[in-house]
């Protein structure tokens, strides 16, 4: 069956210090992948999406890396800040086709600590 | 503009009562999708739309469930008769350039 798993467990880490999160997908060939950040009581919020040919992508301190034959992703934030904290959620699409049907991860809970 | 717009925040209603969760999303916007978050089963699609057309309603539980699009700036989502596994957050987004997804602020169900 199709799976998308995230770290179910809670990533705690230090102000300054890197966050790696990661997304591991099983039976998908998604097209693209995408990250979107949560806050408590709120929607999910777009940060980045990387496309099947690209290897990695940035934006500001978050960056992205899309491997295809290990389908897996990984998520960084860089010089991480206690506003970092949120859960993170990882999106693949179910068609080979750009439709934006996606499914979502679990997500994991960054907690940057001060 | 102001985001995809979702009514009413906070729902809470007996077993057997008809629920109706409203959206409206992004002007221009052409794909709508509605999902329900649970921590059990995280974020899961229950159906989504392609200029008011439904395209695919393979996640909606079952018939208890329906939703419509009578326009492109206005959708519905309907629980009848609701039952407390129902009890969750239901999400509306529309899509925008490049596929990516824009949320509104939830509707928090809780069915007694």
């Amino acid at each position: 069956s199709q799976k998308i798993e995230q770290n179910s467990e809670a990533l705690n880490i230090q102000e300054g210090k890197t966050a790696t999160l990661t997304c591991n997908y099983t039976n998908y060939s998604p097209a693209y992948l995408q990250w979107y950040r949560q806050d408590p009581g709120r929607g999910p919020v777009f940060l980045l999406l990387i496309r099947e040919n690209e290897k990695e992508k940035r934006k500001e301190r978050l960056k992205v890396t899309f491997d295809t034959t290990l389908k897996q992703s990984l998520f960084h934030i860089t010089a991480s800040q206690p506003a970092d904290s949120a859960t993170y959620l990882c999106a693949l699409d179910r068609g080979s086709s750009n439709t934006g049907k996606l499914i979502f991860g679990q997500g994991t809970t960054l907690q940057v600590k001060p | 503009d102001a985001g995809v717009i979702q009514s009413p925040r906070h729902e809470v209603t007996e077993m057997g009562q008809e629920v109706t969760l409203r959206c409206k999303p992004i002007s221009g916007h052409d794909y709508l999708f509605w999902y329900r978050q649970t921590m059990m089963r995280g974020l899961e699609l229950l159906i989504y739309f392609n200029n008011n057309v439904p395209i695919d309603d393979s996640g909606m539980p079952e018939d208890r469930f329906s939703a419509k699009m009578p326009n492109a700036s206005f959708s519905t989502l309907k629980i009848q008769p609701s039952e407390p596994r129902d009890s969750a957050v239901y999400f509306c987004a529309s899509r925008g350039r490049g596929g990516k997804l824009f949320f509104g602020s939830g509707t928090q169900l809780s069915v007694l």
